[in-house]
């Protein structure tokens, strides 16, 4: 069975700061790959995605990712923190038409 | 191009009472699915859709939940009868099948069960 784990529930960053978030996986195939951000009452937005190819990925908002086959990683990392950027982040791991296995989230919260 | 649309965005009710949440797709889009999200977690699937078709419900507690897609585009889920541990975000998502099928979730409606 596909699992996610995020293994940090909360993060505290100074603004400006570099950041990253873990996640590592489990799964039977090839994965696919995304992290999905979420605001307090909002949806999920998608940030970016992994399905083949360069294992370095660049999403929205200046994040980028990178796959790590050996590892089971697929962290989250972004070079410079910005206020905006507090949310909880959400990895996630499936495969062409299957459903998608979430981790529990990582909670960002970003000091002045 | 508009996205996932749900109605309502909250919802409080009593234990016992039901409830009704309602999914339109991104147009086009043939798969749409329901998932849960208890406060504190991730999103859970409850059930999958491709056009009018169930691919997957297995996680959906058949006692009290159901959904529907009739004609392979919008969608209902309802609650029957609702239950304390059913406070939830309920998260509808769709997309278009294909190599490199992505899922885009619409904002979500926050059920309270009293």
């Amino acid at each position: 069975a596909q699992s996610v784990t995020q293994p940090d529930i909360h993060i505290t960053v100074s603004e400006g700061a570099s950041l990253e978030l873990r996640c590592n996986y489990s799964y039977g195939a090839t994965p696919y790959l995304f992290w999905y951000v979420q605001s307090p009452g909002q949806g999920l937005q998608l940030l970016l995605k992994y399905f083949s190819g360069d294992t370095l990925v660049q999403g929205i908002k200046g994040f980028e990712a990178e796959f790590k086959r050996s590892q089971s990683s697929f962290n989250l990392r972004k070079p410079s923190v910005h206020w905006s950027d507090a949310a909880e982040y959400f990895c996630a791991v499936g495969a062409r038409g299957s459903t998608l296995t979430f981790g529990k989230g990582t909670m960002l919260l970003v000091s002045p | 191009e508009a996205g996932v649309a749900q109605s309502p965005r909250y919802k409080i009710i009593e234990k016992r009472q039901s409830v009704a949440f309602w999914c339109n797709p991104i147009s086009g889009h043939a798969t749409l699915y329901w998932y849960q999200q208890i406060l504190g977690q991730g999103p859970k699937l409850l059930i999958q859709f491709q056009n009018n078709g169930v691919v997957d419900d297995s996680q959906l507690p058949k006692d009290r939940f159901s959904a529907e897609r009739l004609k392979g585009v919008d969608s209902t889920l309802k609650i029957q009868p609702a239950k304390l541990e059913d406070s939830a975000v309920y998260l509808c998502a769709s997309s278009f099948p294909g190599p490199q099928e992505t899922q885009y979730f619409g904002p979500g409606t926050r059920l309270l069960v009293l």
